[in-house]
This record gives C-alpha cells, structure tokens and sequence, in this order.
C-alpha cells in the first residue's frame, strides 16, 4: 500500500463522545499535517509535525489533540466537540516541513458529522 | 495580512482551455503551487513555481509573476475527469507555512 491513508472515511460522533481519526504514510516522508476543510473556505492549516516533533498549533482549541508516535503515524483525538467542528479532516506529509518545491501529499480525509 | 483570491466556479466545454487565475499577498514568498481536488477525494498536487515564467506538464501548464503576485493555471484540451476543484497555495516566507486559496471548482461540460 502507498500513499496516505486515513480511517475512517467517515464519522458520526454526538458533543460528548470522544474519538479519534488516524493517517499514516506510507511515503518515508517526515512532516505530517491536520488539515480542516470547510465548504467555501480555504484549507486550514491545524497542526504540523517534523520529525515526530510539533511545530506548529495553529491556535486550534484543546478539544483536538494531536499525537504523532512516528514519523509514519499521526492520530487527531477529539473531544467534546462542537457542531461547528463538521468538515473534513484531511492528513497531509511532505518530504520535510517548510521545503518550497516539497509536495504535500494528502490522504482522502475524515468527513466528521458533529451531532 | 496574508490572502490568496481566486474565482470560485469557471465553467467551460470539453477540448476547450481555461485560465484559472490566483493573486496573492503575503509577507514574503517563497513558491506558487497548485493542487487539485475531486469531489470526495484527496488534493493532489499538480505543479510549483518559484521562478517567474511559464511551466508546462501535460496538457496543464503554471504561470508565475512575482512583481503582480499573480499567477495562473492553464488546461488545454479539457476533458470531463478535468472538473474538480483547483487550489492555488502559497508558501508565506514569514511563517514558511503552506496557506491554500478557497479553490476553483471548475465544471467541464460536453
């Protein structure tokens, strides 16, 4: 398998659940992304990480907690979330965080239904 | 602040060329790329330019001016699989972080 691969595909949580999203790549790349994508807004930037380390926290609010355990696994938790927080997550990995002419690479995301 | 504006539907025929246009403003600059998205699938990344000019793939083709901070898409002989969504995105040379246009979605028709 290659590529980037994310589970589910789809999820159905109420305000109180907690679950989490997960991506892995399967590219030897070593920056992996959050992305939220809403319809009629650009893709948001949620969380980057670079060598397993977290550079960025795009100032998300602490009901989404990134982990990233290696450089090919990046999980997203959720909780107590909010219906505003429907869209689809997408995961994304580049070669290194910041190279100009490095590609992201995005996985077929999350679509999250906030109940 | 930093923002990148692109028209949000362009319709065109088949064997047709469109020019999907991006400007840009950011602080600092350090590439234009494009991405494309079909309904219900992943962004793929279809081209980058650093330098001014005209880059060609294909029958797809990406234009750079760094003095207009603008830049386009160009497809050629469109086809049906071409209707998606098109995404510019820019590199902000302050931050060094990836910040993405609303998109295109471009409807080709027979």
């Amino acid at each position: 398998e290659t590529g980037v691969t994310q589970t589910p595909r789809h999820l159905v949580m109420g305000m109180t659940n907690k679950k989490s999203l997960k991506c892995e790549q399967h590219l030897g790349h070593n920056a992996m992304y959050w992305y939220k994508q809403s319809a009629k807004k650009p893709l948001e930037l949620m969380f980057v990480y670079n060598f397993k380390e977290q550079t960025e926290n795009n100032s998300v609010p602490s009901r989404f907690s990134p982990e990233c355990p290696n450089s090919s696994h990046l999980f997203l938790h959720l909780h107590t979330l909010q219906p505003e927080d429907s869209a689809l997550y997408l995961c994304a990995s580049s070669q290194e965080e910041g190279q100009g002419d490095s590609p992201l690479h995005f996985g077929n995301g999350t679509r999250l239904t906030v109940t | 602040g930093q923002s990148l504006e692109q028209p949000s539907e362009v319709t065109a025929v088949e064997g047709a060329i469109v020019q999907i246009n991006c400007t840009y403003q950011t602080s600092g600059f350090y590439g234009l790329s494009w991405y494309q998205q079909h309904d219900g699938g992943a962004p793929t990344f279809l081209s980058y330019n650093a330098l001014d000019g005209l880059e060609e793939t294909g029958r797809f083709s990406s234009f750079l001016s760094r003095s207009d901070s603008y830049g386009y898409l160009l497809l050629q002989e469109l086809q049906m699989k071409d209707s998606a969504s098109y995404f510019c995105a820019v590199r902000d040379g302050a931050t060094n972080k990836l910040i993405f246009g609303t998109g295109t979605l471009l409807a080709v028709q027979p």
